[in-house]
């Protein structure tokens, strides 16, 4: 019953730092998302992918880089950390890409760059 | 381009007492609507969706919400409030001509007093 499971939960990194947020969904879903979520603001979409190697851009990708190796893994990479990159992160994951599916969500990771 | 609002950034509302979420939307053609709920610490829970026929749509907890195309709205509704609905509720639209991509409001944070 777990759906989709983000790690880590909170995370503080420094200016110039890199870490990967991980995302893993056991529902066979094909269309994984990450979006982030700032204060006040609506979530924005990062990346997306279609399914195993296929990913593609969303609105906000500047400074940060996907992967899509498996099914079930979609993890985002953050190179150099920056405070503009302090947020909410949430991964979601859906059937089909249509908009007219659902999307299920992850926990979230609260990052903070300092 | 695509657009979604929320025009109440937060709403009190006494439990017991009836509760209408807005959300107006900008979109060319009829679009996919649905209505998200994030608890504290958790990930976003799809409350409802609308793509098609019946405007009154039913979701889980008791949840319901209107899509008036002349108005361009999707207001979420619950008849008595209880305490378990503090939340922030967000409000989304997918479109499907640009790459299938959700837009999401910028929520509203609901507080429930005894």
């Amino acid at each position: 019953n777990a759906g989709v499971t983000q790690t880590p939960k909170f995370r503080i990194l420094k200016i110039g730092q890199s870490m990967t947020l991980q995302c893993t969904q056991d529902m066979n879903h094909n269309y994984m998302y990450w979006y982030r979520q700032d204060p006040g603001m609506g979530l924005k979409l990062i990346y997306y992918s279609v399914g195993a190697g296929i990913t593609d851009k969303g609105e906000v990708p500047n400074g940060y880089n996907v992967s899509r190796s498996t099914t079930e893994d979609f993890p985002l990479r953050l190179e150099l950390a920056a405070p503009s990159q302090t947020s909410v992160y949430f991964c979601a994951s859906s059937r089909t890409g249509g908009v007219n599916t659902e999307a299920f969500f992850g926990q979230g990771t609260r990052l903070t760059v300092v | 381009a695509q657009s979604v609002t929320q025009p109440d950034i937060h709403i009190t509302v006494s439990e017991g007492a009836s509760l209408e979420l807005r959300c107006n939307y900008s979109y060319g053609a009829t679009p996919y609507l649905f209505w998200y709920v994030q608890s504290p610490g958790q990930g976003l829970q799809l409350l409802l969706k609308y793509f098609s026929g019946d405007t009154l749509v039913q979701g889980i907890k008791g949840f319901e919400a209107e899509f008036k195309r002349s108005q361009s709205s999707f207001n979420l509704r619950k008849p008595s409030v209880h305490w378990s609905d503090a939340a922030e509720y967000f409000c989304a639209v997918g479109e499907s001509n640009t790459g299938n991509q959700f837009y999401f409001g910028t929520g509203t944070s609901l507080t429930v007093i005894p």
